[in-house]
C-alpha cells in the first residue's frame, strides 16, 4: 500500500515561532510533492510544491525535499494565528491525513 | 472565473437510493479528480481523469461510477448508496499537460459537496 504519513498533531505553537511539519512517503516513485493548507470546513488550497531535493522558500514558509529519505517537511517562520488550519502533505496524488496547527496569540 | 465548482453542497439520502455528484471546471484543466475526505484519514482518491475520453481507478473507488462528460464536467455517481459513504467528497482538478494526471501540476478544489447516508 502507497502511503504518506504525517505527524498526528495536533501542533501548537506560539506567534512568532516556527511551526515545523513533517511528512513521509512510501512510494519510491513519486515525483512532486504538495504542502495544502485547510481551514475548518473549506477545501484545501496550495502553500507549497517541490519537486527537487533541498529547499524551496516562499515568504513565511520553506518546504525541504529529501527523496533518498522519502522524506518532506514544511517550516512557517513567524507563525500568525491565521496560521491555524490543518495541514495537507501530498505525494502525486496520494495526501496524508494531515496536521492540525494551532498558532496561539 | 468561478475555478472548480460542485452540486450539491448537501445532502442526504437513505441507504440504497442513487445520487449523481456534479462537477465543473472553467480553467481549462485537462485532468479531474474525486476524492471523499473522512475525520482522521485524509484526502482518498476515488477516481480520476487524466484527459478527456479517459478514467481511472484511485485507491477507493468501490460503490462509485464516474463521467467525463466533457473537458469541463466531471461527475460521481452513487448507484447504491451506503452508510459508509457518508463523507465530504472533493472534485478537483489540474492543467497536467503531458506528465499524466497529478505529476507537477497544482490541484485546485471544489468547495466540497457534504453526503449523509442515513
Amino acid at each position: 500500500q502507497k502511503e504518506v504519513e504525517q505527524n498526528s498533531g495536533p501542533l501548537s505553537v506560539p506567534e512568532g515561532a516556527i511551526a515545523s511539519l513533517n511528512c513521509t512517503y512510501s512510494d519510491r516513485v513519486s515525483q512532486s510533492f504538495f504542502w495544502y493548507r485547510q481551514y475548518s470546513g473549506k477545501s484545501p488550497e496550495l502553500i507549497m510544491s517541490i519537486y527537487s531535493n533541498g529547499d524551496k522558500e516562499d515568504g513565511r514558509f520553506t518546504a525541504q525535499l529529501n527523496k533518498a529519505s522519502q522524506y518532506v517537511s514544511l517550516l512557517i517562520r513567524d507563525s500568525q494565528p491565521s496560521d491555524s488550519a490543518t495541514y495537507l502533505c501530498a505525494a502525486d496524488m496520494r495526501f496524508g491525513a494531515g496536521t492540525r496547527l494551532t498558532v496561539k496569540p | 472565473n468561478a475555478g472548480v465548482t460542485q452540486t450539491p453542497k448537501f445532502q442526504v439520502l437513505k441507504t440504497g437510493q442513487s445520487m449523481t455528484l456534479q462537477c465543473a471546471q472553467d480553467m481549462n484543466h485537462n485532468s479531474m479528480y474525486w476524492y471523499r475526505q473522512d475525520p482522521g484519514m485524509g484526502l482518498r482518491l476515488i477516481y480520476y481523469s487524466a484527459s478527456e475520453g479517459t478514467t481511472d481507478k484511485g485507491e477507493v473507488p468501490n460503490g462509485y461510477n464516474v463521467s467525463r462528460l466533457n473537458k469541463r464536467e466531471f461527475s460521481l455517481r452513487l448507484e447504491s448508496a451506503a452508510p459508509s459513504q457518508t463523507s465530504v467528497y472533493f472534485c478537483a482538478s489540474s492543467a497536467t499537460s503531458g506528465g499524466g494526471a497529478g505529476s507537477g501540476e497544482t490541484q485546485y478544489f471544489g468547495p466540497g459537496t457534504r453526503l449523509l447516508v442515513l
